[in-house]
């Protein structure tokens, strides 16, 4: 079956850094990719989109300068969170679908503790 | 209103129970339904697609009813490696998650 692999799995960075996270689809390509976050007790929100070769779109909310998603190739997306602060503290959670697929692929998330 | 509503739960159940969920959603444009499994500190699985015709994966009866825009998940025979969050998909141009609902299955 479809694989996407996620990495950090865990990362805890100081305040004010940027952190990369890194999904790629292992043994199929990738059209589009979602990027989720999760809180702790809460379901996951999707934070934006990404399409290989265009701009990511962004949900309600989701600051795109500080979030910046780059979805370079068929089977690399990353995200970095720039100037980290406490609040960012989270599961984040990628995801990958392929035209004519119902159902997506999760990478195995990365929990980033911001101290 | 939220797009996906869930019962948070938590449901304690003993095993052997059969135990049922329900979703309803808002957007009545939707076009996929699923329900994911999600363990603690891990990634959402995909458990089983729903259609409106009812699908069944074993000991997992899911159902989908469109006029009313609800979704539902029976668990028959629990076991005590079914204790998860339960969460209910609703796909239309984006997957939309419920806050799902916490199984908990005792011996």
């Amino acid at each position: 079956g479809a694989v996407v692999s996620q990495h950090p799995s865990w990362v805890i960075c100081k305040s004010g850094t940027s952190v990369k996270i890194e999904c790629r689809s292992l043994d199929f390509q990738a059209t589009t990719m979602f990027w989720y976050r999760q809180f702790p007790k809460q379901s996951l929100m999707l934070m934006a989109t990404s399409n290989e070769g265009s701009k990511a779109t962004y949900e309600q909310g989701v600051e795109k300068d500080k979030f910046l998603i780059n979805h370079a190739s068929l089977t690399l997306s990353t995200l970095t969170v720039t100037s980290a602060h406490p609040e960012d503290s989270s599961f984040y959670i990628c995801s990958a679908g392929q035209t004519g697929r119902n159902g997506y692929t999760f990478g195995s998330g990365t929990r980033l503790t911001v101290v | 209103r939220k797009e996906v509503e869930q019962d948070p739960g938590p449901f304690n159940v003993p095993e052997g129970a059969t135990v049922a969920f329900n979703c309803t959603y808002s957007n009545s444009a939707s076009q996929s339904f699923f329900w994911y499994r999600q363990d603690c500190r891990k990634e959402p699985k995909l458990l089983m697609s729903v259609y409106s015709s009812g699908n069944e994966d074993g000991r997992f009866t899911a159902q989908l009813n469109r006029a009313s825009q609800y979704i539902s998940l029976l668990i028959r025979d629990s076991k005590l490696s079914d204790s998860a969050t339960y969460l209910c998909v609703v796909k239309g141009n984006k997957l939309v998650f419920g806050a799902g609902t916490i199984l908990r299955v005792k011996s």
